[in-house]
Formats: C-alpha cells, structure tokens, sequence
C-alpha cells in the first residue's frame, strides 16, 4: 500500500516569511495529492491539492508542487500570516484506490 | 447545505455501555467514510461505504460496528469499547468514491467530529 512521509514534524516561520512542507511517497501509481489544514480543536480542511498530471498548482498564498520522479510534493505558503498556524497534513492516493493516506502532520507555528 | 454534520459532539461511555456515532451530509455525495483521530495523530481511515456498501473496512475491531441506513446517513455503533479507543472520530464525504477519476469528485469533506472518551 501507500507510505507518505512528511517532514518537518513542526515548523516555527516569522510572520511574512515563507514555509515549506515536504512530503514523499512510495506508491509511482498515486494520482492524487491533498493537503489538509487542521486548527486546534477543529476539522481537517482541505487548502490545495493536485494531480499528478500536473506539476505545480497555486491559490493565492498557496502553492504545491509535486515531482513525480522522486515521488515527492511539496506546500508553499508565502506572505505567513498568524492564521496560518495550524497542522497540516499531506496525503496520497494509489489508481483506483478508495483509501487516502495521510502523511504524520506539520505543526506550522507564525511567530507575529 | 454544504457541510458534514456529526452528533453528538462529545460523548463519555463505560466499557460496557452501546451508543452510536451519527453523520449525516445533504451535499448528494455517494461515498461516506469514518475516520480516527488520536491527538496529535493524522486521521486513520476506518471505513469506506460507497453507494451504501461498505468497499473498505480497515480490519477493525467488530467492537465498531458501522451502518449506512441511506445515502446521507452513516453510523457507527459502538459496543464494549476499550479505553484505549477514546479518540476523535470524523466522518468524511466525497461526491464519489475516491478510486472514481472525475476532477474535483475525489474531495474529502470532514465533519467537525465526535470526541469519544472511554472509562
């Protein structure tokens, strides 16, 4: 089955400044890459994801990237604002699979 | 209506006691999925029913016990839980089961979850 590895474990940013969450996968099948937002106390929500006929996909402040030849994806969240912190979370999905694994999370903390 | 709807928000049970975990969702989503959560922890799938049958059961204890009477609702019973199954448990949905193709059809939507203690 699918294995995601997510790296770092927790991410401390100044305010402004850009972070970067990385994560790989086993899986040369996967096709489909979400990331989730998790604040304390509340559900995961999905921010971004991304095929994998697509190399890089953006929303605003927001941005993945995935390499399909090292199998690994990336979050991009530029301009960090205290609201971004929160868990994120990436995940991956086989062909054809119903089951979305989930990497082990990023604690992503904004120092104002 | 574009939420998942999870009751009852918190819920303490003994070891011996049966309740049950509801969700319910209107969006007309086909795939309907029950999630464990441990703090600090990524949510670990538990079951997937798609089109109302269950497609995954993720070798769980038959303690967890889930049931889709219809297409917007799914429960999981519960029966002679473990301490260590306190946990937050989520229920997810998605226009289709996520092996289906279809572009933005995959997107799991989660509820805001059910904070299960156990004594």
């Amino acid at each position: 089955g699918e294995n995601v590895e997510q790296h770092p474990s927790t991410l401390s940013v100044q305010e402004g400044d850009s972070a970067v969450i990385k994560c790989t996968y086993s899986d040369s099948a996967s096709n489909y890459f979400p990331w989730y937002k998790q604040e304390l106390g509340k559900r995961p929500q999905l921010i971004i994801d991304i095929r994998s006929n697509v190399g890089e996909k953006k929303d605003q402040r927001i941005a993945v990237t995935l390499n399909k030849t090292a199998k690994h994806f990336s979050l991009h969240i530029t301009e960090t604002q205290p609201e971004d912190s929160a868990v994120y979370f990436c995940a991956g999905k086989g062909f054809g699979n119903e089951k979305l694994t989930f990497g082990t999370g990023t604690r992503l903390t904004i120092i104002p | 209506d574009t939420e998942v709807t999870q009751t009852p928000k918190h819920l303490v049970m003994g070891m011996t006691n049966k309740k049950s975990l509801k969700c319910e969702q209107h969006m007309g989503h086909r795939a309907m999925y029950w999630y464990k959560q441990k703090a600090k922890k990524p949510p670990e799938l538990m079951f997937v029913y798609s089109y109302e049958k269950l497609s995954i059961n993720e070798s769980v204890p038959s303690r967890f016990s889930p049931e889709c009477p219809n297409s917007s609702l799914l429960n999981l019973h519960l029966h002679a839980l473990q301490p260590e199954d306190s946990a937050l448990y989520l229920c997810a949905s998605s226009q289709i089961g996520l092996a289906g193709a279809r572009s933005g059809a995959n997107v799991l939507t989660f509820g805001a979850g059910s904070r299960l203690t156990v004594l």
